[in-house]
């Protein structure tokens, strides 16, 4: 069983720049999430999908992110413009249904913002 | 509000000997508790998880917690630490205020040394 997909690995962008991340979820999962991890923090849920809708986004930077899941299956979340705060590892994970407590994460997409 | 402490950023541990990772938690509604590990250059991996029954909980890799109610711990343990097991390890609670959020601690570093 393929794990989730992540790409780019890495990202280096300037402060006021755009980026995209994307995430390709296990085959099958209807739950997907996306987290940004900071150095020496745990992960925080910025999104969260039940196949295309959004279930949660309280904590989502909307002046700045965005997030799709079209077709219920590979989702991008996007950073425009960036500030230098946003460096972090954005992890996206995935579980088999809404209260799964079990996720698969991919491993994650390294940000750097100058 | 739903939260977990890790008082430890680090533990180290001499191979061979029994390890104990730390956490407590705070909870409005049942405590719905979990363990994950992250690797070098990896994904977060979930280890275990406590739902409900009986204080003792068996995870992956030899590693398992006990859920005491009186402390509010759910410490991670394993009776024989081997080099392979140094990560970076998370605890996490179910947030009850949005469905199947997960809040993380902030991590431990498990160091085994030979």
């Amino acid at each position: 069983e393929a794990g989730v997909a992540q790409s780019p690995r890495y990202k280096i962008i300037e402060k006021r720049q755009s980026v995209a991340f994307w995430c390709n979820p296990i085959s099958g999962h209807a739950t997907l999430y996306w987290y940004q991890q900071i150095l020496g923090q745990g992960p925080k849920l910025l999104i969260q999908f039940q196949n295309n809708g959004v279930v949660d986004d309280s904590q989502l930077p909307k002046d700045r992110f965005s997030a799709e899941r079209l077709k219920g299956v590979d989702s991008t979340l996007k950073i425009q413009p960036a500030k230098l705060e946003d460096s972090a590892v954005y992890l996206c994970a995935s579980s088999l249904q809404r209260d799964a407590y079990e996720q698969y994460f991919g491993p994650g997409t390294r940000l750097t913002v100058t | 509000a739903q939260s977990v402490a890790q008082p430890e950023d680090q533990v180290n541990v001499a191979e061979g000997n029994p390890l104990t990772v730390k956490c407590t938690y705070s909870v409005s509604g049942n405590p719905y508790l979990f363990w994950y590990v992250q690797y070098p250059n990896r994904g977060l991996q979930f280890l275990l998880k406590y739902i409900t029954g009986d204080n003792l909980v068996k995870g992956s890799y030899g590693f398992e917690a006990e859920f005491n109610k009186s402390q509010t711990s759910f410490h991670l343990k394993k009776p024989s630490a081997l080099v392979s097991d140094s990560a970076l390890y998370f605890c996490a609670v179910r947030d009850w205020s949005s469905a199947s959020k997960i809040i993380f601690g902030s991590g431990t570093r498990l160091s085994i040394r030979p």
